[in-house]
């Protein structure tokens, strides 16, 4: 059974375009992040929400909004797509917001914008 | 804020042997946690093994362990008795125990196992 999953996992698109990509995790976690992964490897977080509520947003473009309907779901719609989007973005969740919670990935979505 | 830097982007061993990956980091916190992440080619990220800041003891996970020096703010990775399967890219980790639970990751070695 997959913990935390994502679709799709690979995203080709033009510039200008809007897209989203989902993600769902199956293990009752209160918490999920949006993680950007650059061309050379470095990753940083995005936004992490907890009980559908935002709690971190950092300094990510207003393209980018999250939407979370319910606690098991956390999707990233991006307007607007710019080449410097291309990138992998991972979906984590974690059990609960305090430091000793472990965070599992997901797959990663490869997005690539031409 | 915190940084994490790993000061080596590449390396190699060969089958069987020992390697140890570097990472330091900065931080003015007390009370935080450290881990190390692995990314195969498969692009999954998987927990290695994570150390909290409170404890003296080294975390150990079978062929991984670490070396956690809190003054020097240091925690490198040891991969004993290397597998082929460990080819990867390796990520240490960092977080505050605090309600923002955000990871902030280093750039990452990438590790090469030869036969």
């Amino acid at each position: 059974d997959t913990a935390v999953s994502q679709t799709p996992k690979y995203l080709v698109t033009q510039m200008g375009n809007d897209k989203s990509i989902k993600c769902e995790q199956n293990l009752g976690h209160d918490t999920m992040y949006w993680y950007k992964q650059d061309s050379k490897k470095f990753l940083k977080i995005m936004f992490s929400y907890n009980n559908k509520e935002l709690i971190i947003n950092e300094t990510v473009p207003n393209r980018f909004s999250p939407k979370s309907p319910d606690k098991a779901h956390l999707n990233l719609h991006i307007n607007s797509l710019e080449l410097g989007d291309s990138a992998v973005y991972f979906c984590a969740s974690s059990q609960g917001l305090a430091g000793l919670y472990e965070q599992y990935f997901g797959p990663g979505t490869r997005l690539t914008v031409t | 804020a915190q940084t994490v830097t790993q000061s080596q982007p590449e390396m190699s061993v060969q089958e069987a042997e020992t390697v140890t990956l570097s990472c330091t980091y900065d931080t003015s916190e007390n009370n935080y946690y450290l881990f190390w992440y692995k990314q195969p080619p498969s692009r999954q990220m998987i927990l290695v093994i994570r150390q909290e800041a409170y404890k003296q003891q080294n975390a150990t996970e079978n062929r991984f362990s670490v070396n956690f020096q809190k003054a020097a703010k240091s925690f490198s990775l040891k991969i004993s008795d290397s597998q082929l399967g460990d080819t990867a890219m390796y990520f240490c980790a960092f977080r505050y125990n605090n309600a923002g639970n955000m990871l902030t990751f280093g750039g990452g070695t990438r590790l090469m196992v030869k036969p």
